[in-house]
């Protein structure tokens, strides 16, 4: 059965700080790993993954891929509150049909 | 607002009623997803379609839900005799269905407390 684990459970820094959140997946004829952030309700999503060694950046956000390792981190670099947040770590199989979620990091970014 | 939309946001009901969550995906989004989420953890993916075509549904809970999406547009999930433990945020999603498959937008959810 396929698996994602995200580590830490739960975060809790200081405006500026900068933090990385880990995951590691089993997924079965893997295709990509995906990060999303669900604030109140609906998940939003950050980055897809495809490739080893490739980062994603979006402004203080990044993300990379270890396809080898089966692991991924996203950073975040100068928090903001407007940063607190559960990130979430998805993997999708190649039949494109269905994610896989971990349990998520809890961030609570304090002024 | 042209996000994916679901009714009601929140159902309060007593255990062996049926329940029915209704999803209004983006409209030229030709996939739709089904998600359960409890507290404290991810969403469990429960079933997808393709346009009107039923793909996978082996991850849906037990043989009391079901869900349909008759003309490929909106999407209904049924729970036919609710118990407490099916209480949880049920998630829409939907997404365009090629190349960036994983890009799900989500609906804000639909709450089921079961009494």
């Amino acid at each position: 059965e396929d698996k994602v684990v995200q580590s830490p459970l739960s975060l809790v820094v200081h405006e500026g700080d900068t933090v990385t959140l880990n995951c590691s997946y089993e997924v079965t004829n893997f295709r990509s790993l995906l990060w999303y952030k669900q604030e109140k309700k609906a998940p939003t999503f950050l980055f897809m993954l495809t490739s080893s060694g490739i980062e994603k950046k979006s402004g203080r956000l990044s993300s990379i891929l270890d396809k080898k390792e089966l692991f991924s981190i996203l950073n975040i670099t100068a928090t903001q509150t407007g940063d607190s947040a559960v990130y979430l770590c998805a993997g999708e199989t190649n039949a494109g049909n269905m994610l896989t979620f971990g349990g998520g990091t809890r961030l609570m970014v304090k002024p | 607002d042209t996000g994916v939309s679901q009714d009601p946001r929140h159902k309060i009901t007593k255990r062996g009623q049926n329940v029915t969550f209704r999803c209004d995906p983006i409209s030229e989004h030709n996939r739709l997803y089904w998600y359960r989420q409890t507290l404290g953890q991810g969403p469990e993916f429960l079933t997808y379609f393709q346009n009107e075509a039923q793909l996978e549904k082996s991850r849906l809970l037990s043989d009391r839900f079901s869900a349909e999406r008759p003309k490929g547009s909106f999407s209904t999930l049924e729970i036919q005799r609710t118990e407490q433990g099916d209480s949880a945020m049920y998630l829409c999603a939907s997404s365009l269905g090629w190349g960036r498959t994983g890009e799900l937008f989500f609906g804000e959810g639909s709450r089921l407390t079961v009494l």
